[in-house]
């Protein structure tokens, strides 16, 4: 088992471009949440994803948006993209049970700078 | 005043010692998480936690709920426990969940 895959592993873009981040989650594994982590600070809630729709949402404008795929795999997807959306972008993937999700596992995140 | 609060922010100690790390939450939570960042990023959940204590090996995690209060200790620290230990919670009803974090906190163990 692979555990949460994160593509890529780093990614340089210019102000103003469009960026797709991608997530596998663990197998097993049906939920995906995306989160936010510039240098220095916890990471921030940006989304989560189960059966396809967006289920919970942080506080980020709708630059950011994402998709989940039938085999549960999710991207990130940011436009119009900023110097200040430089950071640590971190997926974590669960599995939604009656009395709630199983413990989260995360990826090794995409290291996302903006120049 | 952050939602949930870790202390300390920095901890340096010599090998061998016994560490503890603190977290504070001011809100409903159904779990309370303790990960592992190490520098290059990536996040390893040490513990999901939402009553009584849980240990693995050399990691013991502890909650009270009525004192929304957490501990992370570490037995006989090596200097690859070296890393940032964060406190997150989990808020929200059900399985619609986010988490929210605290800031970490910078053990560095020294040999």
């Amino acid at each position: 088992d692979a555990g949460v895959t994160q593509s890529p592993t780093h990614l340089i873009k210019t102000r103003g471009q469009q960026v797709t981040l991608r997530c596998s989650p663990k197998s097993g594994h049906d939920t995906v949440s995306w989160y936010q982590q510039a240098l220095g600070q916890g990471p921030q809630f940006i989304f989560q994803y189960y059966e396809e729709e967006e289920r919970q949402r942080g506080n980020f404008p709708d630059r950011f948006s994402g998709h989940q795929f039938p085999n549960y795999s999710s991207e990130l997807n940011v436009n119009a993209l900023l110097l200040g959306d430089s950071a640590l972008y971190l997926c974590a993937s669960s599995a939604r049970r009656d009395k709630g999700n199983t413990e989260a596992f995360f990826g090794q995140g995409t290291r996302l700078t903006v120049v | 005043k952050n939602e949930v609060e870790q202390s300390p922010q920095n901890l340096t100690a010599q090998e061998g010692e016994f560490i503890t790390i603190n977290c504070s939450y001011s809100v409903g939570i159904s779990a309370l998480h303790w990960l592992q960042q190490h520098p290059g990023g990536g996040i390893v959940s040490l513990f999901m936690l939402s009553s009584g204590k849980k240990k693995h090996g050399r990691l013991i995690a502890t909650i009270n709920i009525q004192e929304k209060h957490s501990s992370l200790h570490i037995t006989a620290s090596h200097p690859r426990d070296s890393a940032v230990y964060i406190c997150a919670v989990r808020s929200g009803g059900g399985s619609n969940y986010q988490l929210i974090w605290g800031a970490g906190t910078k053990l560095i163990i020294k040999p």
